[in-house]
């Protein structure tokens, strides 16, 4: 089946820093979407891309939809601590009739450096 | 701007109890969607309805059954808990099936 491989796992960041993460996947993808979840809450829709090359910004998140429609980055420019949180990567399923429902990647974990 | 509602946010049952959970989208979304998280774990899909219904069906145990409604909140009764199902429940929605999906704040499950 489908699949989002999201890396990378986990990384710490220091307030100023530019961030960076990446989804690839092994089937195309026609809308790729970017997620940012706190604990014990939702996720929280950051950005969505729906044509492969598109880059698309919103304040300080830059994301684009790779030309092969299998990959897809999020950055995050000059982080600040309320940057923390969980990042997932979604698309949609596009086989077997589905209607739309998600998969997630697993998740990039951005933490501040001690 | 409104968001989706789910209720109640923390329930507690024992073994072999029933649960349900409430989900009401944003409005004029006309899609529901409810996903699974594990401590740790990317959410899963369970199951969706659009314009009240069943749409798609993912991982969802046969004990666990939803509903959407003509106002279009939906709610998923959970049968026969079971330690594993301790989790947390969003309901997500969207307008047309749009790829474009809203989560709720989430229902904390814990089975004791």
């Amino acid at each position: 089946g489908q699949q989002l491989n999201q890396s990378p796992q986990s990384m710490f960041i220091q307030e100023g820093e530019d961030v960076s993460m990446n989804c690839t996947s092994s089937s195309i993808f026609n809308t790729w979407l970017w997620y940012k979840q706190d604990p014990g809450e939702g996720p929280v829709l950051l950005i969505a891309l729906y044509k492969a090359g598109e880059l698309t910004s919103n304040g300080r998140l830059t994301a684009q939809f790779g030309i092969t429609r299998k990959d897809s980055f999020l950055n995050i420019s000059a982080s600040i601590p309320s940057d923390v949180g969980i990042y997932f990567c979604a698309g949609p399923m596009n086989y077997g009739g589905s209607q739309g429902n998600l998969i997630f990647g697993k998740g990039t974990k951005l933490s501040v450096k001690p | 701007a409104a968001g989706v509602i789910q209720s109640p946010r923390h329930l507690i049952k024992e073994k072999r109890e029933t649960a349900t959970l409430k989900c009401y989208p944003i409005p004029r979304h006309d899609t529901v969607y409810w996903y699974q998280q594990g401590p740790g774990q990317d959410p899963q899909f369970l199951i969706s309805f659009y314009e009240k219904m069943q749409s798609d069906k993912g991982s969802i145990p046969d004990r666990f059954s939803a509903q959407q409604f003509s106002d279009y909140h939906s709610e998923l009764n959970m049968s026969s808990l079971e330690l594993g199902d301790s989790a947390l429940y969003f309901c997500a929605s969207s307008h047309k099936q749009r790829d474009e999906q809203f989560f709720g704040p989430g229902t904390r499950l814990t089975v004791l």
